[in-house]
């Protein structure tokens, strides 16, 4: 189930479970999308993508879903497995040449 | 390819002294860097965009005369933390973006400063 912590929401899944995460993003004007895996103590790493103009992206394992009406944008883990433990991060671009802005974070935790 | 260095990855200084990190773009040549900070538990919040040549552009709230930032190659920026105090004590990674893309930005694997 989920919860809320002091600053990071939690998620925690059985290994084997698909694993939803979500993000509302900010700025109807960005056109451009990341989730990062962060794990402890490492910087962000790049998992998927998505521009503006779709609204799904498939990857190994992983599925970008992006609805602009709502704003909001979710992560799906299929298959999870206790190396997808970790801190999930959704990221925008308001337009091309502007820095990432991140959301506030999710803590996936697998149980085994 | 697309490999971002960092460097130290981390480092404990006394308070009142000052510490650089610097960011390095190591197969690529990065136009703009990004420096950003987190605390425990918390996002990435940006600190400052830098170009290189250029001076950097610092996000409201950020002392651009604390936190210096020369990005005088296309592949070295470096972050200077002065006068160092223990509220500075935080993760920073820095980000490079590829002259040939207005997207996407490869990560550092971050510095972990603890100011005693």
């Amino acid at each position: 189930g989920e919860s809320v912590g002091l600053h990071l929401p939690t998620l925690s899944v059985q290994e084997g479970d698909n694993s939803i995460i979500n993000c509302a993003y900010s700025n109807s004007a960005s056109d451009y999308f990341i989730w990062y895996k962060q794990e402890s103590g490492k910087g962000p790493q790049f998992i998927i993508d998505i521009r503006s103009n779709m609204d799904k992206r498939q990857g190994q394992r992983v599925t970008v879903l992006l609805n602009k009406t709502v704003k909001h944008l979710s992560l799906q883990i299929a298959a999870t497995q206790p190396g997808d433990s970790a801190v999930y991060f959704c990221a925008e671009n308001i337009g091309r040449n502007t820095p990432l802005v991140f959301g506030k974070g999710t803590r996936l935790s697998v149980i085994a | 390819g697309a490999v971002v260095s960092q460097h130290p990855s981390r480092v404990i200084c006394k308070s009142g002294t000052s510490v650089k990190i610097e960011c390095r773009s190591l197969d690529f040549q990065a136009t703009t860097m990004f420096w950003y900070r987190q605390f425990p538990k918390q996002s990435l919040m940006l600190m400052a965009t830098s170009n290189e040549g250029s001076k950097a552009t610092y996000e409201q709230g950020v002392e651009k005369d604390k936190f210096l930032i020369n990005h005088a190659s296309l592949t070295l920026s470096t972050l200077t933390v002065t006068s160092a105090h223990p509220e500075d004590s935080s993760f920073y990674i820095c980000s490079a973006r590829d002259q040939e893309s207005s997207y996407e930005q490869y990560f550092g694997p971050g510095t972990r400063l603890t100011v005693t």
